[in-house]
């Protein structure tokens, strides 16, 4: 098993530039979940998905985008990016309820000029 | 509101030394508590769940609800202990959302 996988690793955006970023599960697992890593404030949760076709928003959700048509696949769309959304971004998994365990990505590392 | 505090930002011992790396959190109901751990160049990992009261790596962590703490122990470093480190809340059933700490980097030296 692969587990989580994110594309890209690296990315670099002008102001106003969209883009999506990858990340897909090979574990069936029904949970999965983006968040931003920053320095000095953790991570924190963008958006999250419990299942296929269903998506809610985290703590920090403004100038996302989620979509969950697939149980593996759970892509960010950053529509109109801006400095402020310069960070690593990780995407993670989990088959579900609050005890289990959270397998995430590798990260992607945005920077927005 | 929940919220998960990691008062040290950085934490340095030398090898050998006992650890302690502190998490308080505030949460009205009964929390899930978890230790995450990221190695240099690493993903982030699962080191610690309290509701499996195991020892990984020698590391320990007690669920203290009257004070509210999850704090992580190891009686002595070692120099591969050298990470990040963060203190994690869930909610019952709601796996997909955890609430992080600010993470405490923990330096061992030899």
């Amino acid at each position: 098993n692969a587990g989580v996988t994110q594309t890209p690793k690296f990315q670099v955006l002008k102001t106003g530039q969209s883009m999506t970023l990858q990340c897909a599960q090979d574990m069936n697992h029904e949970y999965m979940s983006w968040y931003r890593q920053d320095p000095g404030m953790g991570l924190r949760l963008i958006h999250y998905s419990v299942g296929a076709g269903i998506t809610d928003q985290g703590e920090v959700p403004n100038g996302y985008n989620v979509s969950r048509s697939t149980t593996e696949d759970f892509p960010l769309r950053l529509l109109s990016a801006a400095p402020s959304q310069t960070s690593v971004y990780f995407c993670a998994s989990t088959p579900g309820g609050g005890g289990d365990t959270q397998y995430f990505g590798p990260g992607t590392r945005l920077t927005v000029l | 509101a929940q919220r998960v505090t990691q008062p040290e930002k950085l934490l340095s011992v030398f090898k050998g030394a006992p650890v302690e790396l502190k998490c308080n959190y505030s949460y009205s109901g009964s929390p899930e508590l978890f230790w995450y751990v990221q190695y240099s160049r690493q993903r982030l990992q699962l080191l610690l769940r309290h509701i499996s009261r195991e020892s990984i790596k020698g590391f320990t962590a007690d669920l203290n609800k009257g004070e509210t703490s999850f704090h992580l122990k190891k009686p002595f470093a070692q120099e591969e202990d050298s990470a990040m480190y963060y203190c994690a809340l869930s909610r019952y059933n709601q796996g997909g959302k955890l609430i992080f700490g600010q993470g405490t980097e923990l330096s061992v030296k030899p």
